[in-house]
C-alpha cells in the first residue's frame, strides 16, 4: 500500500540553527499539506499545496518558515532560525486533487526537538 | 487554532466495552473526519461524514454527526487493546484550494486487557 515518506523521523537541533524536513506524498497525489502538531494538541495546518502552488499559508510564520514543491512531487520544509517554541512534530499529508472531501492521508512525522 | 473539542480527554475501558468520544465545534462545516493517532506516530483516517448525513458505519466504528448542536461522537463498539490511541476529530470546510481540515484537541484512549 502507498505510503507519505518522510524524513528524518526525528531531528535535534540547537536554536538559531536551520533545519529542513522532507516529504514524498502518495504517487499521483496533487495536494499536500505540512501540519504541526505540539504534544497533547491536534494538528494545525502550516501550508497547503496544489501541485507547485501554495493555496494555503495563512497559518505559516513566514519569518522564519517556508515551503516548496518545485515540481509538484515532493516537498521541503524549512524552518531559519529554529526556536525553542518550533519543538513539535511536523507531518506531512497527500490527497489526490485536493476537491471536494477527499481523504488525506499522513506521513510518519518528523519530531523535532530544539534546545 | 483549534475547532473542535473532544470529550473524554482521557478514557479508560476494558477490552470488549464499547468507547464513545464526543467532539463540539463552533462554525459551520461541510465534513468531518476522525482520525486516529498511534503513540508518536502519524494519523490514519478512521470515517468521513458530510453535513448532510446523520450516521454512518465502518466495520466496529459508529459515527454520528448533528449539525444543529455541532457535534459529533465516535463510537467504537467490542474494544479491543489495539484500539488504544488518540483520536482526532477534524471539521472540514470546503474552499478554493481544497477541503481545509481543523482539528480537534483529541481524546486518548486506553483499552486495558
Amino acid at each position: 500500500e502507498a505510503e507519505v515518506a518522510q524524513s528524518p523521523r526525528y531531528k535535534i537541533t540547537e536554536k538559531s540553527q536551520a533545519v529542513a524536513f522532507w516529504c514524498d506524498p502518495i504517487s499521483g497525489h496533487a495536494t499536500l499539506y505540512w501540519y504541526r502538531q505540539i504534544l497533547g494538541q491536534g494538528p494545525e495546518l502550516l501550508v497547503q499545496f496544489q501541485d507547485e502552488s501554495v493555496v494555503d499559508d495563512s497559518q505559516l510564520p513566514k519569518d522564519r518558515f517556508s515551503a516548496e514543491r518545485l515540481k509538484g512531487v515532493d516537498s521541503t520544509l524549512k524552518i531559519q532560525p529554529a526556536e525553542l517554541g518550533d519543538s513539535a512534530m511536523y507531518l506531512c499529508a497527500s490527497s489526490l486533487a485536493g476537491q471536494g472531501a477527499d481523504t488525506q492521508y499522513f506521513g510518519p512525522g518528523t519530531r523535532l526537538t530544539v534546545l | 487554532s483549534q475547532q473542535g473539542e473532544e470529550d473524554p480527554q482521557a478514557l479508560s475501558i476494558q477490552e470488549g466495552e464499547n468507547a464513545t468520544m464526543n467532539c463540539s465545534y463552533k462554525t459551520s462545516i461541510n465534513n468531518l473526519q476522525w482520525y486516529r493517532q498511534n503513540s508518536g506516530r502519524g494519523l490514519v483516517h478512521l470515517i468521513l461524514i458530510r453535513s448532510n448525513e446523520r450516521e454512518k458505519h465502518s466495520g466496529r466504528l459508529r459515527v454520528t454527526l448533528d449539525t444543529s448542536k455541532k457535534s459529533s461522537s465516535l463510537l467504537i463498539t467490542a474494544s479491543r487493546a489495539a484500539d488504544t490511541a488518540s483520536y482526532f476529530c477534524a471539521t472540514g470546510v470546503l474552499t478554493g484550494g481544497g477541503n481545509k481540515l481543523t482539528f480537534g484537541t483529541g481524546t486518548q484512549l486506553k483499552v486495558e486487557l
